[in-house]
């Protein structure tokens, strides 16, 4: 029963490749996300849907491409991958309440290699 | 200047110590505050949240926030092997559609 589940958890593809990552909650979070983190630790946003809907588009080349077909999936698709992709791609989701956001709970991480 | 700043480290304690990490934020405008802890090659769990001025104390935990001097802190009392980590600090303001915007981590090492 993970309340965040990301697929797959490895991913070694050659530069110019398409592939996606796949990203489930079963939390009833309005909110979901997805952030980069750099071999350096530092975690950024990507996207962030809610209720299906884009809400935050960072500037991310559109080589990266997310869909959310309901509220409890968002799914990330890269097109054309470069060497510069490589990073570990977080899902999140999160509920607001109030106005007051209660904090992140994050999948389990995607390592990305593109060789 | 960076959005949410903090020392990298590694910071070194022995075991039974006071863990101090600090965190300071540029976004006057930002409303709640988050501590993370993330162990190698796994995902972000959150420890605390805190909005209000002051102190909030959870277990061996105290997260502390002064939003005049934008500065917000975890303190770690009797600190254990198991807490050696990296310790995000993050931070969101209001009508950010739940944007978390971190810090680059500080690296905690517990020596026993």
């Amino acid at each position: 029963d993970t309340a965040v589940s990301q697929t797959p958890k490895y991913l070694v593809t050659q530069m110019g490749n398409d592939k996606s990552i796949k990203c489930e909650q079963n939390l009833g979070h309005d909110t979901m996300y997805w952030y980069k983190q750099d071999s350096k630790k530092f975690l950024k946003i990507m996207f962030s849907y809610n209720n299906k809907e884009l809400i935050i588009n960072e500037t991310v080349p559109n080589r990266f491409s997310p869909k959310s077909p309901d509220k409890a999936h968002l799914n990330l698709h890269i097109n054309s991958l470069e060497l510069g992709d490589s990073a570990v791609y977080f899902c999140a989701s999160s509920q607001e309440g109030a106005g007051i956001n209660y904090g992140y709970t994050f999948g389990s991480g995607t390592r990305l290699t593109v060789v | 200047q960076k959005e949410v700043e903090q020392n990298s480290g590694p910071l070194s304690v022995p075991e039974g110590a006071i863990a101090s990490l600090n965190c300071t934020y540029s976004d006057r405008g930002s409303q709640s505050f988050f501590w993370y802890r993330q162990y190698s090659g796994k995902s972000p769990e959150l420890i605390m949240f805190i909005y209000s001025n002051g102190d909030k104390e959870d277990g061996r935990f105290t997260a502390q926030l002064n939003k005049a001097s934008q500065y917000v802190s975890l303190l770690i009392r009797d600190s254990q092997p198991s807490d050696s980590a990296t310790y995000l600090c993050a931070v969101t303001g209001h009508n950010q559609g739940g944007k978390l915007i971190f810090g680059q981590g500080t690296e905690l090492s517990v020596k026993p």
